[in-house]
């Protein structure tokens, strides 16, 4: 079954470095997205990504957070200068062949495993 | 802004027991809503997703309904096994198209042998 795969599954990082996280989509998906679990939180949206675009961000998602999907397969998140507060496990999904937004079948998320970001 | 709760937040319950996990949404203008479950250490696996429109889904020994009037989901589980301990999340779509979901606080399972 196709999965979404994102790499590393755990990185220790030092305050104030530069990291990147990296996911690969199911192939034939259109749209991809990144959410963060702070241990014992909910799970939380940051950022949607469509036709090379945000669509959509959250409050959480500013400056300090880009996207990209620089290859056609890879999709990644960097977060510039990491802070003690963007410790969590950063989960990507993707989703949708694109036939339409009433397609039931389009709208199904499929999450990666996570990776779990430490800031020291 | 769309409030997701979850209750209860832990349950336990001895194996072959049929259980109800509660899910409850402020915002009823939903898109879809989605149950996953979580496993430690691992991502989200969708379970079953209930378009705005449908009433419940069903997979296996899992149902879902859905009741938009009243902001409520609920998910069944048949004859619980000890492979269904895990975290179960609802999650409830309001955008449309972009799938900004908002997520419950879980329920973590614990069936016993």
């Amino acid at each position: 079954e196709p999965e979404v795969t994102q790499t590393p599954s755990h990185q220790v990082t030092q305050m104030g470095q530069e990291v990147i996280l990296r996911c690969v989509p199911i192939s034939n998906h259109l749209y991809f997205y990144w959410y963060r679990q702070i241990l014992g939180q909910k799970v939380e949206f940051l950022v949607s990504f469509y036709n090379n675009e945000i669509s959509e961000k959250s409050e959480i998602f500013d400056d300090q957070f880009s996207v990209e999907r620089p290859d056609g397969s890879n999709f990644t998140l960097k977060i510039r200068s990491t802070k003690l507060e963007d410790s969590a496990m950063y989960f990507c999904a993707s989703s949708g062949p694109g036939s339409g937004l009433f397609d039931a079948g389009a709208n199904v998320l499929t999450f990666g495993a996570g990776s779990r970001l430490t800031v020291l | 802004k769309q409030e997701v709760t979850q209750i209860p937040a832990a349950l336990s319950v001895p194996e072959g027991e049929n259980l109800v996990l509660n899910c409850s949404f402020t915002d009823s203008a939903i898109y879809n809503l989605q149950w996953f479950r979580q496993d430690p250490g691992k991502g989200l696996t969708s379970l079953l997703l209930i378009q705005s429109s449908q009433r419940e889904q069903t997979s296996g020994r899992l149902n879902a309904s859905l009741d938009k009037s009243s902001g409520r989901s609920t998910l069944y589980i048949a004859a619980s096994q000890p492979g269904d301990s895990a975290t179960y999340l609802c999650a409830a779509e309001n955008s449309g198209g972009y799938q900004k979901v908002t997520f419950g606080t879980g329920t973590k399972l614990q069936v016993i042998p």
